[in-house]
């Protein structure tokens, strides 16, 4: 993941408040851009992804939005639930790096 | 099967030992991909197959690490002469395309070097 940085590494929010996590990247042939939400014990599921030529996408309480000039993009979560804790890994993916994921971020929903 | 699955689910070797760890994807889907998952990390990117050919290995770590695929199904990861530092999960994924695009993990298997 060291060429994808992801930021924070540990959220915590109130339930029903809404969640940003941000990833920035450096390659900009990257055009594939998806979140993926990992639970304890479990592979990593895709929620929602983005390709480069769209500047945002959304799915009921969850969005992507992209910045190709600033090379980073986002994951909003909104209207928060206790079922929304787990961590979440940003990916990016059909540049010259490679298949690559962020660090993942820690998202703690306090009920 | 509906999913990716991997077997073991967990797996305890001792150290020099050699393990294999086995994936089955999503039937039909041509492309297939194994990850490094540390504790607490981000998945690390170890190798890609399209159907039976192995494109991409360069993120395997050394050459105690295999992987083959050959009848573009299974997929086995074989790791020899095991060592502490490899105690990790590891993580499939299949796709029904060439390329990337959407990646269908199993729930990996845990391995503990000793």
């Amino acid at each position: 993941g060291e060429n994808v940085e992801q930021h924070p590494s540990t959220l915590s929010v109130q339930e029903g408040d809404s969640a940003v996590i941000k990833c920035t990247y450096s390659d900009s042939a990257s055009n594939y851009f998806p979140w993926y939400k990992q639970e304890l014990g479990k592979g990593p599921q895709l929620i929602i992804d983005i390709r480069s030529n769209v500047g945002e996408k959304k799915d009921q309480r969850i969005a992507v939005t992209l910045n190709k000039t600033a090379k980073h993009f986002s994951l909003h979560i909104t209207e928060t639930q206790p079922e929304d804790s787990a961590v979440y890994f940003c990916f990016e993916g059909g540049g010259a790096d490679g298949l690559t994921f962020g660090k993942g971020t820690h998202l703690i929903i306090q009920p | 099967g509906a999913g990716v699955s991997q077997s073991p689910r967990y797996k305890v070797a001792k150290r020099g030992q050699d393990v294999a760890l086995r994936c089955d994807p999503i039937s039909g889907h041509v492309s297939l991909f194994w990850y490094q998952q540390a504790l607490g990390q981000g998945p690390e990117f170890l190798t890609y197959f399209q159907n039976e050919a192995q494109l991409d290995k360069s993120g395997l770590p050394s050459d105690r690490f295999f992987a083959e695929r050959p009848e573009g199904s299974v997929s086995t990861l074989k790791i020899q002469r095991t060592q502490q530092e490899d105690s990790a999960v590891y993580l499939c994924a299949s796709s029904s395309t060439l390329g990337v695009d959407t990646q269908y993990f199993g729930p990996g298997t845990r391995l503990t070097v000793l």
